[in-house]
């Protein structure tokens, strides 16, 4: 299968630092790249969609301004956790839509990075 | 509202004992439903895919069944290394070029050997 990667795959920063994620499809081009969070126990969350040379799209309630997003090539995407806070900790997941059969594309996750925001 | 139901929360079953998992879904329109399987500390593990009502995927001792309105996963005579959390997933047609997912909450499932 598609093989995505994200960097780091842990972090651990004091509140108010900034925080970059890296979210990498290593075998193939992804136009559209999803970030998700997920708590202890939960299902993924969607945050937004991160779409090649455009303006990525928040779900509702996700902060524009806090969670940045930059899909720069069709390989990478960064996620910019700005100014984190304790209840930004979490476990954020990317995943890369990687061309399916019919037309249908699946998305493939990384192995996620563990935030925690002392 | 797209809305993906996953029962039961838990199941614990013994090595070799077969069972199911169920997915329930409501979505307007579906594009396709996904199986992943999520160990801990990890990002989930494609699957499978399932189209259309009636269609069936096997991979190992996994079988995913669809019907218009929820899908199964068989696991046959499980193993220790089965043991983890599977989520089902649904694309509605809604979602258009974006393709988003819509997550239901996962079962846990432990194999005890």
């Amino acid at each position: 299968g598609a093989v995505v990667s994200q960097h780091p795959s842990w972090v651990i920063c004091k509140s108010g630092t900034s925080v970059k994620i890296e979210c990498r499809s290593l075998d193939f081009q992804a136009t559209t790249m999803f970030w998700y969070r997920q708590f202890p126990k939960q299902s993924l969350m969607l945050m937004a969609t991160s779409n090649e040379g455009s303006k990525a799209t928040y779900e509702q309630g996700v902060e524009k301004d806090k969670f940045l997003i930059n899909h720069a090539s069709l390989t990478l995407s960064t996620l910019t956790v700005t100014s984190a806070h304790p209840e930004d900790s979490s476990f954020y997941i990317c995943s890369a839509v990687a061309g399916g059969s019919g037309g249908y594309n699946e998305q493939f996750f990384g192995p996620g990075t563990r935030l925690t925001v002392l | 509202e797209d809305q993906v139901t996953q029962s039961p929360e838990a199941l614990r079953l013994q090595e070799g004992e077969s069972s199911s998992l169920n997915c329930s879904y409501t979505v307007s329109g579906l594009r396709g439903l996904f199986w992943y399987r999520q160990d801990p500390g990890k990002g989930p593990e494609f699957l499978f895919t399932l189209y259309s009502a009636g269609e069936e995927k096997e991979k190992e001792r996994l079988k995913a069944t669809l019907t218009k309105k929820e899908s199964f996963l068989h696991i046959t005579a499980p193993k220790p290394e089965d043991s983890a959390t599977y989520l089902c997933a649904v694309q509605p047609i809604s979602s258009g070029s974006a393709r988003q997912l819509t997550f239901g909450s996962g079962t846990q499932l432990t194999v005890l050997p």
